[in-house]
Order: structure tokens, then sequence, then C-alpha cells
């Protein structure tokens, strides 16, 4: 069974701290890494792609470990909007396939 | 661009009852299109997959015939929960994906839900 496991949290964090969520996953030869977003009884949005070189995208900055099967996120200069679930993704072949879904960390930035 | 839009947003219905919900890709074609659900507090689970013009592929534990899915266009895709049941009450979220060929990573969009309770 495909299984993608993540702290459910909650993380509570003051605004302006740094904040780091991990997420594991058992299918070794999962090919597509993503962390969504997804907000109080909404649709999941994607927050960014993850590669295996590292990627940056403004104050969030994916890892992915494809050896340790662990895919990693960092919020800098943490703001309120940030509080969400965050969601960790993975597609196993690489765009045919449906998506599976970690439960969530839920994030809370406090002022 | 990219936009994925359900209908309806919310539905309450009697048991025994069908209802169907309507998965629209705006902007882009949609060869592929999946449908989810999630329980509360649950991760979403993938429920089927939808290809444009041919029977749907189910994950283990969903049943087809209580399911029905059919994706009549590139554009559309429509799930309709059959005889219906408080158990099926859930978020039901559809996502299309919008791949180029040869493409490695193929992002999917999400529709903004349909929430369904059964009384």
């Amino acid at each position: 069974r495909k299984e993608v496991e993540q702290d459910p949290g909650p993380f509570n964090v003051p605004e302006g701290a740094t904040v780091a969520f991990n997420c594991t996953y058992s299918n070794s030869a999962s090919q597509s890494f993503f962390w969504y977003r997804q907000d109080c009884r909404k649709e999941p949005k994607l927050l960014m792609s993850v590669y295996s070189s590292g990627n940056e995208d403004g104050r969030f900055t994916a890892q992915l470990n494809r050896a340790s099967q662990y895919i990693s996120l960092l919020i800098r200069d943490s703001k309120l909007s940030d509080s969400a679930t965050y969601l960790c993704v993975v597609n196993d072949r690489g765009g045919a396939d449906g998506l599976t879904f970690g439960k969530g960390t839920h994030l809370i930035i406090q002022p | 661009g990219a936009v994925v839009s359900q209908h309806p947003s919310r539905v309450i219905c009697k048991s025994g009852t069908s209802v169907k919900i309507e998965c629209r890709s705006l902007d882009f074609q949609a060869t592929t299109m999946f449908w989810y659900r999630q329980f509360p507090k649950q991760s979403l689970m993938l429920m089927a997959t939808s290809n444009e013009g041919s029977k749907a592929t189910y994950e283990q534990g969903v049943e087809k015939d209580k399911f029905l899915i059919n994706h009549a266009s590139l554009t559309l895709s429509t799930l309709t929960v059959t005889s219906a049941h408080p158990e099926d009450s859930s978020f039901y979220i559809c996502s299309a994906q919008a791949g180029t060929s040869g493409g490695s990573s193929y992002e999917q969009y999400f529709g903004p839900g349909t929430r369904l309770t059964v009384t």
C-alpha cells in the first residue's frame, strides 16, 4: 500500500519564525513530489513541486532525499496567512496516476 | 489559467437518492480527471481515474456501481453517487490534469469541492 506519512501537528509558531515540516513516503519508485496547501473546508492548492536538487520559491524551500524517501518544506519569516494545513503529495508514475496525499501538517502562525 | 469548477458546491440529499457532481476544466482540455474523497480530519483519498472516452479506473475498495463516473468530453467529468447512504457524506473533490506530452511531472488542478450530506 502506498503511504505518505506526516506529523499532523499542530505546529504553533510565532509570526516571523522559521518552521520546517517533514514527510516520508513508502514507494521508492515514486517519481513526482509536491507540497500542497489546504485551508479549512477548501480544496488543496499547489504550493510547489519538489525537485531532487532542492528548490526555493520566495520564503519556501523544498528538499527531496530519495535515498531516505524523505521530503521537507521550510518556511522562513512566517506570516499569519501561512496558517493552513500543508499536504505532502506523491505521484508514483510521473503523472499517469492520481496523487497520494499525506494527512497533512496543521500550521498555526501566532501574532 | 488552469481553472477547474465543480457543481454543486454543497448538496444535501435523502438516503437512497442519487446525486450527480460535475467537474469542468474551464480553460484547458483535460484528458484525465481524478475524483477524490476527504472525510473530516483525513487525507484526500483517490477514488477513481477518469479518462475521456473510456471507462474509469477505480481504486481498490471503491464500488464502481455505486460511484458512476462519466467523462464525456475533454472538459467535463461527472460523478454520480447512487443510492446514497449517510456514510457517503463527505467532501468530494475532482482534479484535472494539464500535462504535456513527454513531460515527467503533470500538474493537477483541483476543483473547489462538493460537500455532500446524506440524511
